[in-house]
């Protein structure tokens, strides 16, 4: 089975700064990963698909990239809104999850 | 747009089953696009997927819950649904359906979550 690993578990970060997210596969998943936010007592949303591509709506601070077994998640500017709690996806595994909390 | 509900009893007893059902409105669930899927999350723990089934009715399952699982569809009511086995503490957790886009295999759409604890 193919294993997903984020770093960090935890991140503090303050609005405005640059944040960067990374998930490593276990073997090569291609572009076949998906990044999802969470927040307290709600579902996962999707905010990237395919390693890259931008769901719908989703604002554009919001970008992934990588390919084969490591990927990234970039917020640009942090937004108060953006505190939450990410995961990264593939197929039916996903990462331990990055909670972002405010510095 | 397809949205997705969860129902089912909030408090089960531990060895009993547990049993939930996902509506789907906005959307057939025989149309194809999507797997239909059953994910878990324990208090304060990660996202766990429990299985799948597709409109044919094929399914796949988590190994670790396999023995415990099923996932079926009724597509009269569009619905699918949850049963887990011998339920133990260790069950507790929200439990979400979503739907699995075919193709691009990401869970577009999430239900609510429903909160399940096994307690006698």
């Amino acid at each position: 089975d193919i294993q997903m690993t984020q770093s960090p578990s935890t991140l503090s970060a303050s609005v405005g700064d640059r944040v960067t997210i990374t998930c490593r596969a276990s073997q090569s998943i291609s572009s076949w990963l998906a990044w999802y936010q969470q927040k307290p007592g709600k579902a996962p949303k999707l905010l990237i698909y395919k390693a890259s591509s931008l769901e719908s709506g989703v604002p554009s601070r919001f970008s992934g990239s990588g390919s084969g077994t490591e990927f990234t998640l970039t917020i640009s500017s942090l937004q108060p809104d953006d505190f939450a709690t990410y995961y990264c996806q593939h197929q039916e595994t996903f990462g331990q999850g990055t909670k972002v909390e405010i510095k | 747009q397809v949205q997705l509900q969860e129902s089912g009893p909030g408090l089960v007893k531990p060895s009993q089953t547990l049993s939930l059902t996902c509506t789907v409105s906005g959307g057939s669930i025989s149309s194809g696009s999507y797997y239909w899927s059953w994910i878990r999350q324990p208090a304060g723990k990660g996202l766990e997927w429990i299985g799948r089934i597709y409109t044919s009715g094929s399914t796949n399952y988590n190994p670790s819950l396999k023995s415990r699982v099923t996932i079926s569809v009724d597509t009269s009511k569009n619905q699918f649904s949850l049963k887990l086995s011998s339920v133990t503490a260790a069950d507790t957790a929200v439990y979400y359906c979503a739907s699995l886009a075919a193709g691009l295999e990401t869970f577009d759409y999430w239900g609510q979550g429903t909160l399940v604890t096994v307690s006698s």
